[in-house]
């Protein structure tokens, strides 16, 4: 089974904070994804990556930043935490292909005080 | 960004009871995913449906994606107490990305 392994399940930080979310795919997967969840907006795309050192803006970049290292790991940075960016974050990963799955991790529940 | 408009937000029900939730867009999707989200968990895939017309069945769970391609139903038959959670729908143009747009659930809750 793919595992989808987020660092943390909660975290509390405040203004101001740099925050790193850190996550790890074991399957070689070559696509990697990371999507805020909030009621009533369902899952939207921050940045997403098709291959180490590449990445590219979903729909709500602002304020976000990532990095890939390496292929397993894919990283999402808030440059400077604000409290609008309280939220569940979710990391999935994919295969390429026509159409592969998501697989997602279990999310790190954020709150920005 | 683009959004998928899912049906309904919310639902309350008995156990047995039949559900259905719909997802409509404005643009056409050549592949529609359901997913569905236990408390405290990342969402997991339940069915996928690649062709306009296409109706795909994984146990008690129907899935038909529309034949315009701008919508998909999912159908839940005489529903059990671990069908609780969050279903989203989602929707892939391949555009050489294979960036998928999410609905905004249906949060489904069951009376025993």
């Amino acid at each position: 089974d793919v595992k989808v392994t987020q660092s943390s399940r909660y975290l509390v930080k405040r203004t101001g904070e740099k925050v790193f979310l850190e996550c790890v795919q074991d399957m070689d997967h070559e696509n990697m994804f990371w999507y805020r969840q909030d009621p009533g907006l369902g899952l939207r795309l921050i940045y997403f990556s098709y291959d180490v050192k590449m990445k590219e803006k979903g729909d709500i970049p602002e304020g976000y930043s990532v990095s890939r290292e390496k292929k397993e790991r894919f990283s999402l940075i808030l440059e400077s935490a604000s409290t609008n960016q309280t939220s569940m974050y979710l990391c999935a990963s994919s295969q390429n292909g026509v159409y592969s799955p998501l697989h997602f991790g279990n999310g790190t529940r954020l709150t920005v005080t | 960004g683009q959004q998928l408009n899912q049906s309904p937000q919310s639902m309350f029900i008995q156990e047995g009871e039949d559900v259905s939730m719909n997802c409509t867009s404005s643009s056409i999707f050549n592949t529609w995913l359901w997913y569905k989200q236990d408390p405290g968990e990342g969402p997991v895939l339940l069915i996928a449906l690649y062709k306009a017309g296409e109706l795909t069945s994984n146990g008690r769970l129907t899935a038909q994606f529309g034949i315009t391609r701008k919508d998909s139903f999912l159908n839940i038959s005489a529903s059990i107490p671990s069908d609780v959670g969050i279903y989203f729908c989602a929707g892939l143009q391949i555009q050489g990305a294979q960036k998928l747009v999410f609905g905004q659930g249906t949060r489904l809750t069951i009376n025993p």
